[in-house]
């Protein structure tokens, strides 16, 4: 299969921890990226490889896999971190990419 | 810093051929990345169209792939969209992005700021 699956929302208060996971059997093969996508911009690159984070990403943003799943924690969620945010990784086969579905998060 | 542009026809007529291009500033389109196409239909999640590589090798979403073209010119450091036969479905924002490849991952790093394309009679 070449689905990847994420919750359509989730909410979080101010300073606390949220964790938003992506679900799909590509993700045996392959790490997620993750990607902050706010209101009429392009989505950012936030996470990659096994817990990677771009220059300029605050370091409450971590990743983490396990078996099928790839998960997103941000630990401390500031009200800036309400958006959008998108798993990405191969399918199966390695050859063609694919998204996720989605999570809003929302900051409390 | 690389830095991709999007451009190309706001507006397609339905059954017509979008075609895009999208512009490689800071950097060169011979490197060692796949040159990716992404888009975004109005309050919809995002879906990966394709990906060229400098050589000219392409993979492409298979559910647009009998309708999708990417290639790449050198000598202008671009590479380019074109979907055929569209309709209303195809109305998004299109997005051109750097697709690192890494082992056991790959990841976007540079998008574009993205182009609307509308398809409307």
């Amino acid at each position: 299969s070449s689905e990847l699956t994420q919750d359509p929302a989730v909410s979080v208060a101010l300073g606390q921890t949220v964790r938003i996971t992506c679900q799909g059997d590509s993700l045996r093969s392959y790490y997620a990226s993750w990607y902050q996508q706010k209101p009429g911009q392009a989505p950012v690159l936030v996470i990659y490889g096994k817990n990677n984070r771009p220059s300029g990403i605050p370091d409450r943003f971590s990743g983490s896999s396990s078996g099928n799943t790839a998960s997103l924690t941000i630990t401390g969620a500031q009200a800036e971190d309400e958006a959008d945010y998108y798993c990405n990784s191969r399918d199966s086969s390695g050859n063609h990419g694919v998204f996720g579905t989605g999570t809003k998060v929302t900051v409390l | 810093q690389v830095q991709l542009q999007e451009s190309g026809p706001g507006l397609v007529k339905p059954s017509g051929t979008l075609s895009l291009t999208c512009a490689v500033s800071g950097g060169s389109i011979s490197s060692s990345n796949w040159w990716s196409w992404i888009r975004q239909p109005p309050g919809k999640g995002l879906e990966w169209i394709g990906e060229i590589y400098h050589s000219g090798s392409t993979n492409y979403n298979p559910s647009l792939k009998s309708r999708v073209t990417i290639s790449v010119d050198k000598s202008k450091n671009q590479f380019s969209l074109k979907l055929s036969s569209v309709t209303a479905a195809d109305t998004a924002v299109y997005y051109c992005a750097i697709t690192t490849p890494y082992y056991y991952y790959y990841y976007m790093d540079v998008w574009g700021k993205g182009t609307t394309v509308t398809v409307s009679s």
